[in-house]
C-alpha cells in the first residue's frame, strides 16, 4: 500500500529550531507538499518539492531526498504562533489528482 | 485567500436524517475535494470532483454521496446520518498540472450526528 509516516508529537523552545520528517512509502513519485493546520483551523498549504534539495521560504525551509523516500520541514527561530500540527502529503502519477496525506505533527512550542 | 466558502459552518444532527453541505468556489479550480477530519486519523478523502458531474470515490466514500452540477459548487450528502460521520469536513479545491497539486482548504464544517 501506499503510506506516509512522520512523527505524531515534537516539542522544542521558542527561539530554537526543529525539524519534522516524513518519510514515504508510494508507487511513484511527484513531489511533497507540506501543509500547516493550527486548532481550530484549516490546513494551509506551506511548500512544495519536487526535485533533490532544500527550499527556503523565509523561517521555513522544506528538503527532499528522492532516493531516499523522505523529506523534512525545517522551522528556524521558532515562534509561539508556530504552535500547529503540520501534514506531509504526496502526490503520484497514479493517483488521479488525489493526495497521499500523513497523518500529522503535532508541534509543540515551549516558551 | 482562496475564495473557498463552506456552509453550514457548524450543524447538530440526529441520526437517521439526511443532510447536505456545501462549498463554494470562486476560483473557477477544475478539481474540488471532500474530506474529513478525525483525531489521530488525518485528513481522509471522501469524494472529489474533476469537473462539472465528473466525480469519483475516496478512501472512506461509503454513507456519502456527492454532486457538481456548476464548476463553483460542490456537494456533499450524508444520506442517514450516522454518529460515526460526527466530524469535522473540509472542501479543497486545486488546479493540479504537471504533478503539482497545491490544494487550498475551506474554513470547515463541525458537524455533530446526536
Amino acid at each position: 500500500g501506499q503510506s506516509l509516516e512522520q512523527p505524531s508529537e515534537v516539542t522544542a523552545v521558542e527561539g530554537a529550531i526543529v525539524q519534522i520528517n516524513c518519510t514515504y512509502q508510494t508507487s511513484g513519485f511527484y513531489g511533497l507538499s507540506w501543509y500547516q493546520q493550527h486548532d481550530g483551523g484549516a490546513p494551509t498549504f506551506l511548500s512544495y518539492n519536487a526535485l533533490d534539495g532544500l527550499e527556503e521560504t523565509g523561517r521555513f525551509s522544506s528538503f527532499l531526498s528522492r532516493s531516499d523516500s523522505y523529506g523534512y520541514l525545517l522551522l528556524q527561530e521558532l515562534q509561539m504562533k508556530d504552535s500547529a500540527s503540520y501534514f506531509c502529503a504526496v502526490s503520484t502519477p497514479d493517483s488521479n489528482y488525489q493526495l497521499i496525506w500523513g497523518a500529522g505533527t503535532k508541534l509543540i512550542i515551549k516558551p | 485567500d482562496a475564495g473557498i466558502t463552506q456552509s453550514p459552518r457548524h450543524k447538530v444532527t440526529e441520526t437517521g436524517t439526511p443532510v447536505t453541505l456545501r462549498c463554494h468556489q470562486t476560483e473557477n479550480h477544475r478539481y474540488m475535494y471532500w474530506y474529513r477530519q478525525d483525531p489521530g486519523h488525518g485528513l481522509r478523502l471522501i469524494h472529489y470532483s474533476y469537473g462539472v458531474k465528473d466525480t469519483d470515490k475516496g478512501e472512506v466514500s461509503d454513507g456519502y454521496s456527492v454532486s457538481r452540477s456548476k464548476t463553483e459548487d460542490f456537494l456533499l450528502t450524508l444520506e442517514s446520518a450516522t454518529s460515526s460521520q460526527t466530524s469535522v469536513y473540509f472542501c479543497a479545491i486545486s488546479e493540479p498540472g504537471q504533478g503539482v497539486n497545491i490544494q487550498y482548504f475551506g474554513a470547515g464544517t463541525r458537524l455533530s450526528v446526536l
